[in-house]
């Protein structure tokens, strides 16, 4: 069965980075993109970007262009996304997600359980 | 980016009730609409696709319908396990952009 396991929470001050891994079982991990959402709480759904996990290849949501970086690891399944100059309002659930089929456009299905950041000096 | 209108916001429901949300897009994307849902502390999941398109597993009591710009989701009977928040998103083009979220509560 697919399965997208996440790395733990982590607790991080402005100014720093974090880098949070998602594993993927299940699927052929070069076979379907990989999306990040984020959660802040008790608000809504926000869209990172994505990475097509055979190339390497990203789409980021201009908002965080030359803060976040996804990239791969295809001989481990896992895709990582890392997100820079962190400030307060990034602290939220980020949460790894995969497409529906390689074909575009296609929506995500299968999620990840989503890992806490809290941003705090 | 594409935005959207979701509503109402907030929905208050009795077990067996018929539900709608709705979800209006700034421009057309065709078909190019999911919905999701969302319980607390949970990741969501996906309910259908492609407007119209029920997910595998996904109970019949949901559908979907529309095009272009103006969608809705519908719960035929709603169960205790429905009570969730649930969210449109269209992926008709980058970057993705969801709905404000629905959160449907015990009335």
């Amino acid at each position: 069965q697919v399965q997208l396991v996440q790395s733990g929470a982590e607790v991080k001050k402005p100014g720093a980075s974090v880098k949070v891994s998602c594993k993927a079982s299940g699927y052929t991990f070069t076979g379907y993109y990989m999306h990040w959402v984020r959660q802040a709480p008790g608000q809504g759904l926000e869209w990172m970007g994505r990475i097509n996990p055979n190339s390497g290849g990203t789409n980021y949501a201009q908002k965080f262009q030359g803060r976040v970086t996804m990239t791969r690891d295809t001989s481990i399944s896992t895709a990582y996304m890392e997100l820079s100059r962190l400030r307060s309002d990034d602290t939220a659930v980020y949460y790894c997600a995969r497409s529906l089929s390689y074909g575009d456009p296609t929506p995500a299905d299968y999620w990840g359980q989503g890992t806490l950041v809290t941003v705090s000096s | 980016a594409i935005w959207m209108t979701q509503s109402p916001s907030l929905l208050s429901a009795s077990t067996g009730d018929r539900v709608t949300i709705s979800c209006r897009m700034s421009q057309g994307i065709s078909s190019y609409l999911a919905w999701y849902q969302q319980k607390p502390g949970k990741a969501p999941e996906l309910l259908i696709y492609a407007a119209s398109t029920l997910q595998s597993g996904v109970p019949s009591r949901f559908s979907g319908s529309g095009s272009g710009t103006d969608f809705t989701l519908t719960i035929s009977c709603l169960q205790s396990e429905d009570f969730a928040t649930y969210y449109c998103q269209q992926y008709y083009s980058f970057p993705w952009t969801f709905g404000q979220g629905t959160k449907v509560e015990i009335k």
